[in-house]
């Protein structure tokens, strides 16, 4: 079956500007996350959802980062007024459940550059 | 809070030998383990998880297990191959951390013919 998709694939932004992360997970997953992974580090959780609701964003840096997920399916990550530490690869994952158990599946990521 | 340390890389290895690549954490509570592995090019991977003390995870050939006394959950194969070559990180998620996935650094594994 079709797996965690993201898109852009690749996103080229100048500084100041906005930019949207999109994720669709795989189908019937309730749980989203977002993770976000610099050059030669493991990724670092920013926020996930159950169904539409934030269940945790404290992850999320600073008030320039916000993500949606109205429908319960796909999410939108956007970042306002761009800086170039903000330069990473954004992941998506989904997982059926919620809890320490559950196995959480990848998308390949959008790799964001800040120039 | 939660924190997890892998050994450091890059490793490189000829075919047929044996891996282990170190991962120790800290948690609160009872956390669940895993390891995924990001091959060239694509996206994270389970490879393999345990979700309690003394558990073994297996996939592939790949082997883990959850020692509590230790908070270790190395990594080993008996013989590597070139398809091996990947980044390999541990990751832990625990009952105070809610579903949040916590990774170690990764570690860069080169697998020689």
């Amino acid at each position: 079956g079709a797996g965690v998709s993201q898109t852009p694939s690749n996103k080229v932004t100048e500084k100041g500007k906005y930019v949207e992360l999109r994720c669709d997970p795989i189908s019937g997953h309730t749980a989203l996350y977002w993770y976000r992974q610099s050059l030669g580090q493991g990724p670092e959780f920013l926020i996930y959802f159950q169904g539409t609701g934030a269940a945790d964003d404290s992850g999320l840096p600073n008030d320039r980062f916000f993500a949606v997920r109205p429908e319960g399916s796909v999410s939108t990550l956007k970042i306002q007024r761009t800086e170039r530490g903000d330069s990473a690869v954004y992941l998506c994952a989904s997982s059926f459940l919620t809890g320490r158990q559950e196995t959480q599946y990848f998308g390949p990521g959008t790799r964001l550059l800040v120039l | 809070g939660n924190s997890v340390t892998q050994m450091e890389g890059p490793v490189t290895l000829s075919e047929e030998a044996f891996l282990t690549i170190n991962c120790t954490y800290t948690a609160t509570g009872y956390p669940s383990l895993f390891w995924y592995v990001q091959y060239p090019g694509e996206g994270l991977q389970l490879l393999l998880k345990a979700t309690k003390a003394d558990d073994k995870g297996s996939n592939k050939g790949f082997e883990a297990t959850y020692r509590k006394e230790t908070t270790s959950f190395h990594l080993e194969k008996g013989s590597v191959q070139v398809s091996d070559s990947a980044v390999y990180f541990c990751a832990l998620s625990s009952e105070t951390s809610g579903s949040r996935l916590t990774f170690g650094e990764g570690t860069q594994l080169t697998v020689n013919p």
